[in-house]
């Protein structure tokens, strides 16, 4: 059973608008929460981190926290075609030594 | 800076085969490395983790073996390859509670 899950798998959005990423984990036991983004044929690489309650924003991107549902979302603003990627959802438990992923969310932004 | 090295670039072998797949990381001592696989279109997966030399720790079987024989170098392995074993190889390194690093992976296609 996958313990991280996204929604929805894929995402099409024009350029310009809001792009929404929802994730949920179903293991208690993980307590932090990364957004990757990957293009086609190259390695992750880390967009956001959240590990406590709220709300983070840097620049474009919010991340929102809720950790009694361990569910997290994305939110991409004034979405750029460079931004359509794989989008990946990690969770880790506090010893950190394994990271699970979801299978991702694939946003396409038409110009 | 910490880099990370992976190699080959890509791989193609024969099913029965066997394989090495090489990572090495500079400018950090002692690190956490993982083993991450991706299928093509599928989700990444953790396979390994080490926390020091000598010791490593499978997450999930894929009839792979992993070796931590310098504090640096992290060699995934097999003997004989199956059909099923395609896909992008990943190394990464957790700078912790920041995020996991990855390197620039190996595309292993069986054949």
């Amino acid at each position: 059973q996958q313990k991280v899950q996204q929604s929805p798998e894929s995402l099409i959005v024009p350029e310009g608008g809001m792009a929404s990423l929802n994730c949920t984990s179903s293991d208690r036991n993980v307590d932090y929460f990364w957004w990757y983004r990957q293009h086609s044929g190259k390695s992750p690489k880390m967009l956001m981190s959240i590990f406590s309650n709220g709300e983070k924003e840097e620049g474009r991107f919010t991340v929102h926290l809720n950790k009694a549902s361990l569910h997290t979302s994305l939110h991409i603003r004034d979405s750029q075609p460079s931004d359509s990627a794989l989008y990946l959802c990690a969770a880790s438990p506090p010893n950190y030594n394994v990271l699970y992923f979801g299978s991702g969310t694939k946003l396409t932004v038409e110009p | 800076a910490q880099t990370i090295h992976q190699w080959p670039v890509a791989e193609i072998k024969a099913v029965g085969s066997p394989l090495s797949l090489g990572c090495t990381i500079k400018g950090k001592s002692s690190p956490n490395l993982y083993w991450y696989w991706q299928a093509t279109g599928g989700t990444l997966q953790q396979l390994f983790y080490s926390i020091t030399v000598g010791q490593v720790e499978s997450v999930v079987q894929l009839n792979l073996s992993a070796s931590r024989p310098k504090d640096d170098q992290f060699i995934l392995s097999t003997e004989k390859l199956l059909l099923s074993h395609s896909g992008f190889y990943l190394c990464a390194w957790p700078d912790k509670n920041t995020e996991v690093f990855f390197g620039k992976g190996t595309r292993l296609t069986v054949v």
